[in-house]
Formats: structure tokens, C-alpha cells, sequence
């Protein structure tokens, strides 16, 4: 199955500043990957699709210029945090679909104090 | 809309065995998964279904009804290590994955 590796694991950062999450595929070209976010006790929501070389589809809801997503190689997506809020604190994940099987990063919990 | 129901929270014995139960009303249907998440942790696979029946995979295994919108995940010998949370996902006519909220599994001694 696919390798999808996401980094950080935790970040913890003030008010008004950006966070950076990234998102690889290490051992199969997606085109495609899937970003999440979890509240505790509460389902996955999927947030947005990124899609290589071209503008990421956002969910209903989802603020696409609060939450920048670049994908510009088959093996890098990158979701950015911008002027993050307490009420951003959640965890990020991302994924990979490979042969209709989801494939998850480790996930990023993320701490706005 | 659509939607996927699972109990919130289940407590069992180690040792015992638990079904989980999964409902869902989804526009179309390419397969159901089940997916262990520990706390603070990404989802990690257990099994998917897509046509009727029982799928066994060692001491896990996964029901499917097609006509009636409906999966257990079966789980046999609790060991402590499975207390997790449990999600059920189904993939709708787009292969977009509809996610339940899980089941919260807690074993005891």
C-alpha cells in the first residue's frame, strides 16, 4: 500500500501566525490527496481535495483563502494555516487513495494558544 | 443528505467478542471500510467490503448488506490494545469517502 508520510506530528503556534502542514506520498504519484480535519470525539471531515497542477476543490464551508492548499509535484501537498485562530486547533489529516483503499498520514495536531 | 450511523461508545471484556454495528444512507455505493483510529493517532485500515457477505481477516471480521445499508465489524479475543475508536466509511457514486463519527471501543479487564 501507499506510504503517506505528514509532517509535523504537532505544532503549537500563536495567534495570527501560519502554520504549514505537508503532505508526501513516498512511494506513489497521487494526483490526488485528501485533506481532513478532526475535532475531538468527532468524524473525519474532509475539507478539501488537492489536485496536482491545478486549484484544490474546497468543501462547503471551508474557507479556501484560510486554508491555502498547494499541490505542485505528484508526491507534495501542502495545506497552510493562515493567521490561525484558537478555533483552528484541530487535528489535520491528510490522505491517499490507492486501489479505492484511503491511506492516512500521521496526522498534525495543531495547538493555537 | 447523506449519512452514516454507528453507536458513539461500546465497553467489552477482554477475552469476549463484539459486534459493531454500521447503518448508512449514501447517494450510490463503491464499498465500505472499517478503520481503527487510537487517540491522537491517523486511521489506520482494517477492511473493506464491497459486495454482501463476511469478509475474515484473523480475529477481525466485516459484514456487509447491500440491500439494507448495512455493516458489523466483528470483533473476536479482546486483547486491551483494541480499545480504539472505530470508523465506518462508505464510498458514495463520486468515490468520495463518507465518513461515520466511530465507535469509541473500551475493553476491560
Amino acid at each position: 500500500g501507499a506510504v503517506v508520510s505528514q509532517h509535523p506530528s504537532r505544532v503549537i503556534c500563536k495567534s495570527g501566525t501560519s502554520v504549514k502542514i505537508e503532505c508526501r506520498s513516498l512511494d506513489f504519484q497521487a494526483t490526488t490527496m485528501f485533506w481532513y480535519r478532526q475535532f475531538p470525539k468527532k468524524s473525519l471531515m474532509l475539507m478539501a481535495t488537492s489536485n496536482e497542477g491545478s486549484k484544490a476543490t474546497y468543501e462547503q464551508g471551508v474557507e479556501k483563502d484560510k486554508f491555502l492548499i498547494n499541490h505542485a509535484s505528484l508526491t507534495l501537498s501542502t495545506l497552510t494555516v493562515t493567521s490561525a485562530h484558537p478555533e483552528d486547533s484541530s487535528f489535520y489529516i491528510c490522505s491517499v487513495d490507492m486501489n479505492t483503499e484511503a491511506f492516512f498520514g500521521q496526522g498534525t495536531r495543531l495547538t493555537v494558544v | 443528505g447523506q449519512n452514516i450511523d454507528q453507536p458513539t461508545e461500546m465497553t467489552a471484556t477482554e477475552g469476549a467478542i463484539v459486534q459493531i454495528n454500521c447503518t448508512y444512507q449514501t447517494s450510490g455505493f463503491n464499498g465500505l471500510f472499517w478503520y481503527q483510529q487510537h487517540a491522537g493517532e491517523a486511521p489506520t485500515f482494517l477492511s473493506y467490503n464491497v459486495l454482501d457477505g463476511l469478509e475474515e481477516k484473523g480475529r477481525f471480521s466485516s459484514f456487509l448488506s447491500r440491500s439494507k445499508g448495512y455493516s458489523y465489524l466483528l470483533l473476536k479475543e479482546l486483547q486491551m490494545k483494541d480499545s480504539a475508536s472505530y470508523l465506518c466509511a462508505v464510498r458514495d457514486r463520486n468515490y468520495q469517502l463518507i465518513w461515520g463519527a466511530g465507535t469509541k471501543l473500551i475493553i476491560k479487564p
